[in-house]
C-alpha cells in the first residue's frame, strides 16, 4: 500500500542553525500538511499546501517556518534558525483530492532536537 | 474556539473487552471525524473516517458520532493485545482546507 515516508527519522541540530525536513506524500495526492506533536502534547496543525503554494497556516508557523515541493515529489519544511521550543516530532500527511471522503494519510515522522 | 477534549488514559482493560474510546469538542463547525491509532515511534494510522452524524463499522472497529451532543466514540470489539496503542480523535470544519484539530490521544493497554 502506497505510504507516505519522511526523512531523516531523527534530527539533532544545534539552536540558530537552519533544518530541513523531508517528506515523500503519496504519488498521486494533491494536498499536503504538516504537524507538529511537542512531547506530551496534542498534534497541531502547521500549514497545508496545495497547487505549489499554501492554502492555510497556522499561528504556529511564522516567519522562521517556510513549505517547498521543489520537484514534484518531495516536500520539504524549512526552519531557519532553529529554537529550542521546535523540539518535537514533524509529521507529514497528504490527501488525495478534497472530496469529502479522501483522509489524510500520515508518514512515521522526523524527531527534531534542538540542542 | 477550537478545541476536542480526550481522557489521555491510560486505559487498561484485559484481552477480549469491548473498549470504549470517547472525545467531545466544542466547535459544532466540525464535520469531519476521523480515529487515528499511534504506535510509539510511529505515526498516526487512520483506523475510521466519518463524515457529519452516524455510525460506521469496520471489523471490530465501530465510530459513532453524535453531533447534537458533540461526542463521537470508538468501540472496539473482542480486543487484542496489538490492539494496544495512542488513539487520537481529530475532526475538521468543511472549509478549513482539511486542518485537522486533535485530541491528546488516549493510551490503551490490553492485558492478555
Amino acid at each position: 500500500e502506497p505510504e507516505v515516508t519522511q526523512t531523516p527519522s531523527h534530527q539533532v541540530t544545534q539552536m540558530g542553525q537552519e533544518v530541513i525536513l523531508r517528506c515523500v506524500p503519496i504519488s498521486n495526492h494533491l494536498y499536503f500538511y504538516w504537524y507538529r506533536q511537542i512531547l506530551g502534547q496534542k498534534v497541531e496543525f502547521l500549514v497545508s499546501f496545495y497547487n505549489n503554494e499554501i492554502s492555510e497556516k497556522s499561528e504556529i508557523f511564522d516567519d522562521q517556518f517556510s513549505v517547498e515541493r521543489p520537484d514534484g515529489s518531495n516536500f520539504t519544511l524549512k526552519i531557519r534558525s532553529t529554537k529550542l521550543e521546535d523540539s518535537a516530532m514533524y509529521f507529514c500527511a497528504s490527501r488525495k483530492s478534497r472530496n469529502s471522503n479522501q483522509p489524510q494519510h500520515f508518514g512515521d515522522g522526523t524527531r527534531l532536537s534542538i540542542l | 474556539q477550537k478545541e476536542v477534549e480526550q481522557d489521555p488514559g491510560p486505559l487498561s482493560v484485559p484481552e477480549g473487552a469491548i473498549v470504549s474510546l470517547n472525545c467531545t469538542y466544542s466547535n459544532s463547525a466540525f464535520q469531519y471525524f476521523m480515529w487515528y491509532r499511534q504506535y510509539s515511534r510511529k505515526g498516526p494510522e487512520l483506523l475510521m473516517y466519518t463524515y457529519s452524524s452516524g455510525n460506521k463499522e469496520d471489523g471490530r472497529f465501530t465510530a459513532q458520532v453524535d453531533k447534537s451532543s458533540k461526542y463521537i466514540s470508538l468501540f472496539i470489539r473482542d480486543s487484542q493485545p496489538s490492539d494496544s496503542a495512542t488513539y487520537l480523535c481529530a475532526m475538521s470544519e468543511e472549509d478549513s482546507n482539511y486542518q485537522l484539530i486533535w485530541g491528546a490521544g488516549t493510551k490503551l493497554i490490553i492485558k492478555p
